[in-house]
Order: structure tokens, then sequence, then C-alpha cells
């Protein structure tokens, strides 16, 4: 089947690091995608993982293993508006973009 | 640049009823897809279309359906509306398709559909 977990909700604090975890299983596998999305806002893209490793766009970073079907998106220096839902996403080879159901993160003050 | 824009943002209709939503993308990008989104299931893929072919078809009933024109303008037909076709429907755009490279892409404030 097909299947992607991810933690529902998450706390932190200003100027912490935060890692939110990513696993899949999927019949197929081009890439994998991260999003944030604000309450009542659309989705914007942040990083799109094809290879493993670490890939760092200022504040946030993405990391993709494929042979263990895992990924983390780690958010460093955090941010009263890095409050907001985080999704990922797998890119099945030829055939649809598959969501895991989002992760809330909060970040207090 | 413009963004994504995406009409009507609010709509209501009644059950059996069909709706037409309708996509502009960000000039130059050609590639157009629709997604559902729910509180339950989250967002899920409903299909992409790319120079006004369908690339790509996510797990949804035929009653979905999707069109993509020759300025690569979108639209998504549901046809014969139940109650949990209730939802937020984005559409996003991208430069490339899915089997084009690295695929950004850019979603519109989507469309609230609500059906009683």
């Amino acid at each position: 089947g097909q299947n992607i977990d991810q933690p529902t909700e998450m706390t932190a604090t200003e100027g912490a690091i935060v890692q939110i975890n990513c696993t899949y299983q999927t019949s197929g596998f081009n890439g994998l995608f991260w999003y944030q999305q604000h309450a009542g806002e659309a989705p914007t893209f942040l990083s799109y993982n094809v290879l493993d490793g670490l890939e760092e766009k200022g504040r946030f970073s993405s990391f993709l293993s494929r042979s263990k079907g895992y990924s983390y998106l780690l958010l460093k220096e955090l941010q009263m508006k890095d409050s907001a839902s985080y999704l990922c996403a797998v890119d099945q080879a030829g055939t649809a973009l598959i969501f895991g159901k989002g992760t809330t993160l909060s970040v207090s003050s | 640049k413009a963004g994504v824009t995406q009409t009507p943002r609010y709509l209501i209709k009644t059950r059996g009823q069909q709706v037409t939503l309708s996509c502009s993308p960000i000039s130059g990008h050609r590639s157009v897809s629709w997604y559902q989104q729910t509180p339950g299931q989250g967002l899920q893929f409903l299909f992409e279309y790319f120079s006004e072919t369908q690339r790509n078809k996510g797990n949804f009933p035929g009653r979905f359906s999707g069109r993509q024109f020759s300025n690569s303008r979108s639209e998504m037909n549901v046809s014969t509306l139940e109650l949990g076709d209730s939802a937020l429907y984005l559409c996003a755009s991208s430069l490339v398709s899915r089997q084009g490279g690295v695929y950004e892409q850019y979603f519109g404030p989507g469309t609230r559909l609500t059906v009683t």
C-alpha cells in the first residue's frame, strides 16, 4: 500500500531547532517535497529532494534517505512566523503526488 | 509577476448539481495540477495537465474531470455533487511537468466548495 507518516503536532520555542520527520511507503518514487501551509492559506514550496543527503536553504534544510523511506525537515532559529502546517509529499513515478496529513508546528515565545 | 488565480473563491452548491472551477496559472507556466484538501483526508492529488494533455491522475471517481486550454488556463468540473465533495480545491502551476525536472509548484488561494 501507500502510506506517508508524519507527527500530527509539534511544539517548540523561538530560537530553537526542530526536526519534522516523514516516513513513506509508496509503490514508486521520483522525489520528495516539503511544503509549508499557514492556516487559511495555500501551501508554499519549501524543498524537493531526489537524491540521498541533506539540502540546505537558509534556515530550512531537508534530508532524504531513499533506502530507509525517510525524510526530515530541519528548521533552525525558529521564529513565530514558522507556526504552520508542514506537508511531506512523495512524487510517485508517473502517477500521483501523495501527501502526508501534515505536521502542525506551534512556536511559542 | 502575478500569482496563480482561482475563481470563484467560494461556492455553495446542492447535492446532484455540477460545478466548474477555474484556474489561471502564472504566466509562462504550462503545468497545472489540481488538489482537494479536507480536514480528514488532507491534501489529495486530482490530476495534472501539461500543454493541454492530462499527464497524471489521482484516485478520484470519474465525476471529477478537467481540461486545459491553449493559454494554459485550466478548469475542473465535478458532476453530480455529493456532500463529501465539500472541500478546498487548490490549483498549482509549474514551469515544467513532473517529468520535466525540478518541479516547483506555486499554489493558488483555492476555491472553497460547500455542498448542501
